[in-house]
């Protein structure tokens, strides 16, 4: 299976500060990654497909970027619905797989 | 707009079968611009996607390695909604269960269920 990483594990951050969060896999991805945004007690949400496609109705302050085995997932004005778990999930071969997950708080 | 609502009980003993339901509005399960997902979530093992179904001219499956073998999911065309059964379950697969919908079939999520927290114990 293909494994996912994820630095730094949790970051703890202001409103209106930049932040950026990274990805690994074990292989080469191409650009079949995806980024998702949980809050605690709901299902994940889609934010980003394509490595760098922003899904529908995602704030443009979410932004990604990379290919192959390296992956950044940006927000460039932290916001306070912003507090929330971020996760990168590969779709380049099965089983699909997800990192572990980076928090990002209020500091 | 698509909504996914689960339902299944919460509480499964160890060694029977785990059984959950996702009940699609907004978009129909035997459309040929969807694959439908099961995916669970535990402290222990993260996100972790188990299988999806979806329709091209026939029913098609499948599935992680992890739980093949002991996982079967299959749509039901009369009541638009597919579904979850994973036999022999453990303490291990204690976890929330999530139904969900990937538009493209290239394996990533873009509409989710409630999500279902499934406890094993006896």
């Amino acid at each position: 299976d293909i494994q996912m990483t994820q630095s730094p594990s949790s970051v703890s951050a202001s409103v209106g500060d930049r932040v950026t969060i990274t990805c690994r896999a074990s292989q080469d991805m191409n650009t079949w990654i995806g980024w998702y945004q949980q809050k605690p007690g709901k299902a994940p949400e889609l934010l980003i497909y394509a490595a760098s496609t922003l899904h529908t109705g995602v704030p443009s302050r979410f932004s990604g970027s990379g290919s192959g085995t390296d992956f950044t997932l940006t927000i460039s004005s932290l916001q306070p619905e912003d507090f929330a778990t971020y996760y990168c999930q590969q779709y380049n071969s099965y089983p699909f797989t997800f990192g572990p997950g980076t928090k990002v708080d209020i500091k | 707009q698509v909504r996914l609502q689960q339902s299944g009980p919460g509480l499964v003993k160890p060694s029977q079968t785990l059984s959950l339901t996702c009940a699609i509005s907004g978009h129909s399960v035997s459309s040929n611009s969807a694959a439908w997902n099961w995916i669970r979530q535990s402290p222990s093992r993260g996100l972790e996607w188990l299988g999806r179904t979806y329709y091209r001219s026939e029913w098609l499956n499948d599935y992680a390695g992890s739980v093949k073998g002991r996982i079967i999911i299959n749509a039901d065309t009369s009541k638009n909604q597919f579904s979850l059964q994973l036999f022999s379950v453990t303490p291990e697969d204690t976890a929330v269960y999530y139904c969900a919908r990937d538009t493209t079939i290239m394996g990533y999520f873009d509409s989710w269920g409630q999500g279902t927290l499934v406890t094993v114990s006896s």
